[in-house]
């Protein structure tokens, strides 16, 4: 089974801020890896597929990057709707099918 | 436009079961996997049970093998999760989902199950 970390667990920063979020997968993912961003009391939402593809409808301020094990979600300058919880997810081996533990990214 | 809408959650007491049903409608139903994945309280994501196409592949999480079972009739656009011998640690918002490429692109509102006496 791929274990994937995400750090750090709560980040705090202030609208307009760049925001960065790793996912760390446990062996190599190549570039199947996605993020996902959930807000309290809504479905969880595709923002990135295949480490770098931004789904439709997903604004430019959301990019990804990365390969192998390493994966950074960036947002570059952070709008009041962003602050949510952040999770990576893999596909390059499952079953099973593993999510990071979430990255909280609040309000300063 | 994708919708999943679930329905058939509630409150069982330990040991019960639970149907869970999600009806799908604004794509064609029979060309994707689909997925159940849930969200404990104060927890995150955790995938429980995945479908091919025809219902001729399933995989499941460790923890509900052999009490968890998905299943889908594409005659009527619908997937289902039956729960058997309910455990406190199954207690969570489960979420239908459309899987492509191996990604969940789309997501219902979820339905909570709580397992408690």
């Amino acid at each position: 089974e791929i274990v994937l970390t995400q750090s750090p667990a709560t980040l705090s920063l202030s609208p307009g801020e760049r925001a960065a979020l790793s996912c760390r997968a446990s062996q190599s993912v190549s570039s199947y890896l996605a993020w996902y961003q959930h807000k309290p009391g809504q479905a969880p939402r595709l923002l990135i597929y295949d480490a770098s593809n931004r789904a439709t409808g997903i604004p430019a301020r959301f990019s990804g990057s990365g390969s192998g094990t390493d994966f950074t979600l960036t947002i570059s300058s952070l709008e009041p709707e962003d602050f949510a919880v952040y999770y990576c997810q893999q596909r390059s081996n499952w079953p099973p099918i593993t999510f990071g533990q979430g990255t909280r990214l609040e309000i300063k | 436009e994708v919708q999943l809408v679930e329905s058939g959650g509630g409150l069982v007491q330990p040991g019960g079961s639970l149907r869970l049903s999600c009806a799908a409608s604004g794509f064609i139903f029979t060309n994707y996997w689909m997925s159940w994945v849930r969200q404990a309280p104060g927890k995150g994501l955790e995938w429980v049970a995945n479908i091919k196409q025809d219902g001729s592949e399933k995989y499941y999480v460790d923890s509900v093998k052999g009490r968890f079972t998905i299943s889908r009739n594409n005659a009527k656009n619908s997937l289902y999760l039956q729960m058997n011998s309910l455990r406190a640690e199954d207690t969570a918002v489960y979420y239908c989902v459309r899987i492509w490429i191996r990604t969940f692109d789309h997501w219902g509102q979820g339905a909570l199950v709580t397992v408690s006496s």
